[in-house]
């Protein structure tokens, strides 16, 4: 199946580093994105990875890609009150088929 | 300014009453979708569309219809809704799906309430 997992909450301090972690079960998937979802709007890429690359950083984000262990994360250094949102981890599978995560809702407290 | 546009963005309606949210992109993107968002469960595909009258099904078709006559518009129906319709609606848009990296535009999303 092509089941891809997040866990739902993660609360973080302004100003510490935020990791937000993704599990998928397609090994065939060649890329895998980060997409976040501000209160009331739609989703917009963040940032992705393509499945040869075990790291991307980009500013204060960085991804980490473990594809023996079909682990991905996302990593928000310096966290502010505007990173408040849902991400949503998603991947491209078998069919060019885009399968989203269940999606982690990030609070950031002052 | 390059955007996928829904309406209506709020709706409240009973079962069975036929409703259509339409969805529009001024991209010339190929490649359009409908997603449900439901707390917990992420986003599912609904339906999707490769090109002008080609569409296909996603992972959770049931109860609801789409047609790509244009190329810019991809309305999704519901022919009789039911209380378990009750969600939160994206549309959405690419190139081409099969673009490596592509990026998938998100309209701002549709709640829908049936009672």
């Amino acid at each position: 199946g092509e089941d891809v997992e997040q866990s739902l909450f993660l609360s973080v301090r302004e100003g510490d580093s935020s990791v937000i972690n993704c599990t998928y079960t397609d090994s065939s998937s060649t890329y895998l994105y980060w997409y976040k979802q501000e209160p009331g709007a739609g989703l917009q890429l963040l940032t992705y990875i393509f499945s040869n690359m075990d790291m991307k950083q980009d500013q204060r984000l960085t991804v980490l890609l473990n594809k023996k262990d079909k682990h991905l994360s996302l990593r928000i250094a310096d966290t502010q009150t505007g990173d408040s949102a849902i991400y949503f981890c998603a991947e491209i599978g078998r069919g060019n088929k885009l399968t989203f995560g269940t999606g982690t809702q990030l609070k950031v407290e002052l | 300014e390059a955007q996928v546009t829904q309406n209506p963005r709020y709706l409240i309606t009973v079962t069975g009453k036929k409703l259509t949210v339409t969805c529009s992109q001024n991209m010339n993107h190929e490649y359009m979708s409908w997603y449900r968002q439901d707390p917990g469960l992420g986003l599912r595909q609904i339906y999707y569309s490769m090109n002008v009258e080609v569409t296909d099904k996603g992972d959770v078709p049931e109860g609801y219809k789409v047609s790509r006559k244009e190329k810019r518009n991809f309305p999704l129906i519901l022919e009789s809704p039911s209380p378990n319709q009750t969600s939160l609606y994206f549309c959405a848009s690419s190139p081409k799906v099969s673009v490596p990296g592509y990026e998938q535009y998100f309209g701002p999303g549709t709640r829908l309430t049936v009672t």
